[in-house]
């Protein structure tokens, strides 16, 4: 069956970096795109930006454009999201979603990692 | 990419209709028919209920439907139940290999 499990919890100061995993498990990881969409406490659902794991491209929405950079290994199955110059607005669960059809379509999420809770806090 | 606008709250008693609404533009919504719908409880990851418009996946009740007219995506749950009571998430594909999400509803079982 389909699993993306995310790294733990980070607490981190502003102005320090984190970087985020999420692992996938159950199809083949280079044939769907991933996501990352972050919820701050009380707030909504955002959209961050998506990763190719076949080919590593990516696009980031423009608000984090500078600051956000997602990788992938493919030995591993994993993704990777660092976010940089973290504020307390960053504070956040951040969640890794897979696409819902085989890329190169980009449609919907239809599995979601746990989700990995960032505090920034001095 | 501005959030796509969603009534901040809907309620209705059990075995009742609902509708919630997801307004966007002419370049997103009004562009693709891409739009989801996403239900999350407290503290869980969201899950997915409608894709493509009016698509269920396998293992979501016949009780949610999607729709769309224009620039405004309906999801409707019918039969309301307690289990329902939620918040849910319109999103869209906007172009360029971009996703914008709805600013979300709270559904109240009364």
């Amino acid at each position: 069956q389909v699993q993306l499990v995310q790294s733990g919890a980070e607490v981190k100061k502003p102005g320090a970096s984190v970087n985020v995993s999420c692992k996938a498990s159950g199809y083949t990881f280079t044939n769907y795109f991933l996501h990352w969409v972050r919820q701050a406490p009380g707030q909504g659902l955002e959209w961050m930006g998506i990763i190719n794991p076949g080919g590593g491209s990516t696009n980031y929405a423009q608000k984090f454009q500078g600051r956000i950079t997602m990788t992938r290994d493919t030995s591993t199955s994993t993704v990777y999201m660092e976010v940089s110059s973290l504020t307390s607005e960053d504070t956040a669960v951040y969640y890794c979603a897979r696409d819902g059809v085989a890329a190169p379509a980009k449609r919907y999420f239809d599995y979601w990692g746990q989700g990995t809770l960032v505090t920034v806090s001095s | 990419q501005s959030a796509l606008t969603q009534p901040a709250s809907v309620s209705g008693s059990p075995g009742q209709s609902i509708t919630i609404s997801c307004t966007g533009t002419s370049s997103d919504v009004g562009s693709y028919n891409l739009v989801s719908w996403y239900q999350q409880h407290p503290g869980k990851a969201p899950k997915l209920m409608i894709y493509e418009g009016s698509k269920r996946p396998s293992g979501v009740s016949n009780r949610f439907s999607g729709s769309k007219s224009g620039n405004t995506a309906s999801l409707t749950i019918s039969g309301l139940q307690a289990e329902d009571e939620a918040d849910y998430y319109c999103c869209t594909y906007a172009g360029s290999s971009s996703f914008v999400f709805g600013t979300g509803t709270k559904v109240t079982v009364l």
